[in-house]
């Protein structure tokens, strides 16, 4: 069954540094987003993405956070400078066309020193 | 207010009985979505079920069912037969907007609830 894959699974970063998270989103779906998921914390959405551009964000998501789709496959996530409270795990998913389910990938557990 | 309110924190099932997770939420659009999700202690996240808002019908996923009661603004998660592997945090979800069956819209979670099988 296709998957959404990120990597990588552990990215441990010093404060102050830029970090980029990577997704595959399954091929044929058309609607990508970021969520992060604080250590004992609920799912919080971040940013979606269709078309080549952000269609929605949250508070969350501020000038330190981009998104990109580099080439047909890739979904990036980057963080400028990083923060002790970027801490989190971070899902990628996406969903297709005329379909509710949103399927999410593995996870990237952010680490910042 | 909070939109997806899951008040328990923890439950407890004996195996192959089954186990109901409550979940309530809070929107004044007329269209939405309801979703569950399960997290295994591995922290992956792994769609279960979906239920539209103008679905008449209760959707069912093999052992998983979903218990929607739209006057009371509930979508509880009905997991017959418990297995082991059941044992993992469940988080529902909502999305407003689009329960028509499209895809697009964020997703907003509730707090989550802990599952644990006894054998």
């Amino acid at each position: 069954e296709p998957e959404v894959t990120q990597t990588p699974s552990h990215q441990v970063t010093q404060m102050g540094q830029e970090v980029i998270l990577r997704c595959v989103p399954i091929s044929n779906h058309l609607y990508f987003y970021w969520y992060r998921q604080i250590l004992g914390q609920k799912v919080e959405f971040l940013v979606s993405f269709y078309n080549n551009e952000i269609s929605e964000k949250s508070e969350i998501f501020d000038d330190q956070f981009s998104v990109e789709r580099p080439d047909g496959s890739n979904f990036t996530l980057k963080i400028r400078s990083t923060k002790l409270e970027d801490s989190a795990m971070y899902f990628c998913a996406s969903s297709e066309e005329g379909l509710p389910a949103q399927h999410f990938g593995d996870g990237t557990r952010l680490s910042i020193l | 207010a909070q939109k997806i309110t899951q008040t328990q924190p923890g439950m407890f099932v004996q195996e192959k009985e089954a186990v109901t997770l409550d979940c309530t939420y809070d929107t004044s659009d007329p269209s939405y979505g309801l979703f569950w999700y399960k997290q295994p202690s591995s922290g992956e996240m792994i769609f279960l079920i979906y239920q539209g808002s103008y679905d008449q019908q209760n959707a069912t996923e093999g052992r998983y069912s979903l218990n929607f009661q739209k006057a009371r603004k509930s979508a509880n998660l009905v997991i017959s037969a418990s297995q082991l592997g059941d044992s993992a945090m469940y988080f529902c979800a909502m999305r407003e907007g689009n329960a028509g069956g499209t895809s697009y819209g964020k997703l907003t979670f509730g707090q989550g609830t802990i599952l644990t099988v006894h054998p």
